[in-house]
């Protein structure tokens, strides 16, 4: 079965600065990778996913997020963080296969600063 | 769209008492996720259906939680009788591949 590491659980960043948020994934073959983000009291919304092509992808408000099959990483990026990116991030690894279950990580919480 | 549609947004119950949790996924979307989150314990897979079929219920803690889909456009998550600890947030999510559209959440609170 796949699973997710995201190895920070918290970051503190300054409006402004760029941020890398970790994702390192669990499976045997190369996965569906979604990020998520979801701010206090809302559901989760979609940054992106990547599927297969392009190993760079990008999402919405800025995100990009690059898979590395040699790293079992996917992880998310954003060149210039903007206050209202403060919230909690989640990745998330998918089979290829009938089965549509997400494994989620545990979450980074973002913290931005002014 | 109007995204997926989950009802109420907040309950608070006394325990004992029986808590149903309601959802409408996106149209024609055929896969439907109920997932409840917690501090201590985060996003957790309860069950999914798959054209209104239970696939996976291995998620469900114990035999007080049920769910139901009697049609593609509704489900319903149940707590019989609730406890204190099953306050958490629950989350309904639906797709149509892989790509989940999760609604707005119904936070629980069990006195």
């Amino acid at each position: 079965a796949q699973s997710v590491t995201q190895p920070d659980i918290h970051i503190t960043v300054s409006e402004g600065a760029s941020l890398e948020l970790r994702c390192n994934y669990s499976y045997g073959a190369t996965p569906y990778l979604f990020w998520y983000v979801q701010s206090p009291g809302q559901g989760l919304q979609l940054l992106l996913k990547y599927f297969s092509g392009d190993t760079l992808v990008q999402g919405i408000k800025g995100f990009e997020a690059e898979f590395k099959r040699s790293q079992s990483s996917f992880n998310l990026r954003k060149p210039s963080v903007h206050w209202s990116d403060a919230a909690e991030y989640f990745c998330a690894v998918g089979a290829r296969s009938n089965d549509y279950k997400l494994s989620f990580g545990a979450g980074t919480t973002v913290t931005v600063r002014a | 769209d109007a995204g997926v549609i989950q009802s109420p947004r907040h309950e608070v119950t006394e325990m004992g008492q029986e808590v149903t949790l309601r959802c409408k996924p996106i149209s024609g979307h055929n896969s439907l996720f109920w997932y409840r989150q917690t501090m201590m314990r985060g996003l957790e897979l309860l069950i999914y259906f798959n054209n209104n079929v239970p696939i996976d219920d291995s998620g469900m803690p114990e035999d007080r939680f049920s769910a139901k889909m009697p049609n593609a456009s509704f489900s319903t998550l149940k707590i019989q009788p609730s406890e204190p600890r099953d306050s958490a947030v629950y989350f309904c999510a639906s797709s149509r591949v892989n790509e989940q559209f999760f609604g707005p959440g119904t936070r629980l609170t069990v006195l």
